[in-house]
């Protein structure tokens, strides 16, 4: 059974930083580009990151460039995110979604990780 | 780029159908065939539930299927059923730089 499951959040200050981590199961990690995405409930879904299999192809939205980096260990199939310099908008659900490039679509998706920044 | 457009809310009656809308632009819905939508139940992780405008990925069931019509994407969901009450999101590929854009998702109610 295909999963992801998210770790790392938390409630930290702004200017902090924060790592997330995503470990996949079921599926075979090394061929499949990952993204994390994030839910708040007034922007609603974005797309923030994504990294293909090797890591050398990499994808930033503009609000969180400069600010996170997304890494990937293939031999520990897991799927990372270092955020730095957070915001209080970068208050949301963080996600983990395995993601088919060809056809631009998240499946399957984590539960979701909690990650709130406030003074 | 703005957020696709979809109604806020639906409602239909067990055993009924109803129909979602998905309103992008020439950039987006309107240009790729690239339209996905995700089923999400409060609390819980979203669920794809069709890709590339009108695929179903196994294990979904034949009563959801999408269609497309210039810049309008759409779910149909047909037989309704109270384990269908949840936010639906489409979401659509905008090109490399913005890379997919996300519906502002639609409430279904099941009377």
């Amino acid at each position: 059974q295909m999963q992801v499951v998210e770790s790392g959040g938390d409630l930290v200050k702004p200017g902090e930083s924060l790592r997330l981590s995503c470990a996949a199961s079921g599926f075979t990690f090394i061929d499949y580009y990952m993204s994390w995405l994030r839910q708040t409930p007034g922007k609603g879904l974005e797309c923030i990151s994504y990294v293909g299999p090797s890591g050398n192809t990499i994808f930033y939205a503009d609000s969180v460039k400069g600010r996170f980096t997304v890494s990937r260990d293939n031999t520990k199939n897991s799927l990372y995110l270092q955020m730095n310099s957070l915001r209080p908008e970068d208050t949301a659900v963080y996600f983990c979604a395995r993601t088919r490039v060809r056809g631009n679509y998240f499946d399957p998706w984590g539960q979701g990780t909690q990650v709130t920044v406030s003074s | 780029q703005s957020a696709l457009t979809q109604p806020a809310s639906v409602s239909g009656s067990p055993g009924q159908s109803i129909t979602i809308s998905c309103t992008g632009t020439s950039s987006d819905v309107g240009n790729y065939n690239l339209v996905s939508w995700y089923q999400q139940h409060p609390g819980k992780a979203p669920k794809l539930m069709i890709y590339e405008d009108v695929r179903r990925p196994s294990g979904v069931s034949n009563r959801f299927s999408g269609s497309k019509s210039g810049v309008t994407a759409s779910l149909t969901i047909s037989g309704l059923q109270a384990e269908d009450e949840a936010d639906y999101y489409c979401c659509s590929y905008a090109g490399v730089t913005i890379h997919v854009l996300f519906g502002g998702g639609t409430k279904l109610t099941v009377l």
